[in-house]
């Protein structure tokens, strides 16, 4: 079975811009959770979406969104980017709402010049 | 409000030394406790979790037991190996809020 797919892996922006990044869950999974990695803030939860919801959300400015499509996959955008945002983006898909089985992809990479 | 504090790294060991990392946490509710390894240029993999006190999880030789009466949940293992040297994260959820919050990381390397 596939594992949980993120593209790109890879992406820079310049401030003020704004730059959407996708997720494609293991096949069977209905909840896709967002997290944002940073050297100083380390691993933020950011939120769940379940069946198309969202179910839960971190404490992040409106500038971050998301959203999940009735296939699963789903979409994290940021606009109007800021230096701060550069940090490895995390997907995680699950059977089941909540966190107890989260399987992580390996990140986006985005680099805010 | 909730929150994890792990040991801060890097923690270096030679191969087949017992390994300790620390983490505690702060919870007013009822919470599950995780440990995630990160190698590198990958995401997180989930290496073992305990939703209740006195639990213990275990896998891969890694064995963390909840603790209730000292918050804690720290992760151990009897012989390391080069393979595992990681980045490791204990994070905890509780049900009551649905969020899931993670400790810094600690960052281990083992010496052959």
């Amino acid at each position: 079975k596939a594992g949980v797919t993120q593209t790109p892996r890879y992406l820079i922006k310049t401030r003020g811009q704004q730059v959407t990044l996708s997720c494609s869950p293991i096949s069977g999974h209905r909840s896709v959770s967002w997290y944002q990695q940073t050297p100083g803030q380390g691993l933020q939860f950011l939120f769940e979406y379940f069946s198309e919801t969202q179910r839960n959300k971190g404490n992040f400015p409106g500038r971050f969104s998301g959203r999940q499509f009735s296939n699963s996959r789903s979409e994290m955008n940021v606009s109007t980017l800021e230096l701060g945002d550069s940090a490895l983006y995390l997907c995680a898909s699950s059977t089941q709402q909540g966190f107890n089985e989260q399987f992580f992809g390996p990140g986006t990479r985005l680099t805010v010049l | 409000g909730d929150s994890v504090t792990q040991m801060e790294g890097p923690v270096t060991l030679s191969e087949e030394a017992f390994l300790t990392i620390n983490c505690t946490y702060t919870a007013t509710g009822y919470p599950s406790l995780f440990w995630y390894v990160q190698y590198p240029g990958e995401g997180l993999q989930l290496l073992l979790k305990a939703t209740k006190a006195d639990d213990k999880g275990s896998n891969k030789g890694f064995e963390a037991t909840y603790r209730k009466e000292t918050t804690s949940f720290h992760l151990e293992k009897g012989s390391v190996q080069v393979s595992d040297s990681a980045v490791y994260f204990c994070a905890l959820s509780d049900t009551r809020d649905d969020k899931i919050i993670f400790g810094k990381g600690t960052r281990l390397h083992i010496l052959p």
